[in-house]
């Protein structure tokens, strides 16, 4: 079976600030493991995934995360917030079947 | 740009009457799968096509939910005798896989999302 944590359903940052979303698996088989953004009354666009061929995954717009087993995260990056950051974050886990969700987090960027 | 697109946007309906939504694949994919979505909570797996072949549904999908994808192009989800539970984001997603088991590499392309509210 497979989970997701994401852990803080809101972030506040200041624009130029780093950005950092949390997020914790637990899967029984080698996950995949995927960041996707959603924007206000639109679709979810994929960000990034990790499929074991590295552990250090870079994405669309500057976000880059990072794969680490011995702690079950994955957790998202990008250095510096732009106002256009702002969105609702969701990772996601599959190893079988079906792809598992987070709850989200919703990224605040302020000027 | 051919993406994936959903008709319609927006629904509203009136408790115990049917909907039925669409989605449209990106036209090479052969996966399509069904996603709801409610309020502060990520997306929630209902049904999955290989094809035309409906191959796995979530127990989330009560008896009142029925997909369809009659030619493997594009599906469509109804929902009878509507409640006001089932008032939430409906979002479609397909992806292009030749082997393996759904959703373990491919990258599912979603679309806008039906949303439906139940007075």
């Amino acid at each position: 079976a497979q989970s997701v944590t994401q852990l803080g359903s809101h972030v506040s940052v200041s624009e130029g600030a780093l950005v950092l979303l949390r997020c914790n698996y637990s899967s029984s088989v080698p996950p995949y493991l995927f960041w996707y953004v959603q924007y206000p009354n639109q679709g979810l666009q994929l960000l990034l995934k990790y499929t074991s061929a590295a552990t250090l995954v870079k994405g669309i717009n500057g976000f880059e995360a990072e794969f680490k087993k011995s702690e079950t995260s994955f957790h998202l990056t990008k250095p510096s917030a732009h106002m256009s950051d702002a969105a609702e974050y969701f990772c996601a886990v599959s190893g079988g079947f079906k792809t598992i969700f987070g709850a989200g987090t919703r990224l605040f960027v302020k000027a | 740009d051919t993406g994936v697109s959903q008709d319609p946007r927006h629904k509203i309906t009136k408790r115990g009457q049917n909907v039925t939504f669409r989605c449209d694949p990106i036209s090479e994919h052969n996966r399509l799968y069904w996603y709801r979505q409610t309020l502060g909570q990520g997306p929630e797996f209902l049904t999955y096509f290989q094809n035309e072949a409906q191959l796995e549904k979530s127990r989330l999908l009560s008896d009142r939910f029925s997909a369809e994808r009659p030619k493997g192009s594009f599906s469509t989800l109804e929902i009878q005798r509507t409640e006001q539970g089932d008032s939430a984001m409906y979002l479609c997603a397909s992806s292009l896989r030749d082997t393996g088991p759904p959703g373990a590499q491919e990258t599912q392309y979603f679309g806008p999302g039906t949303r439906l509210l139940v007075l």
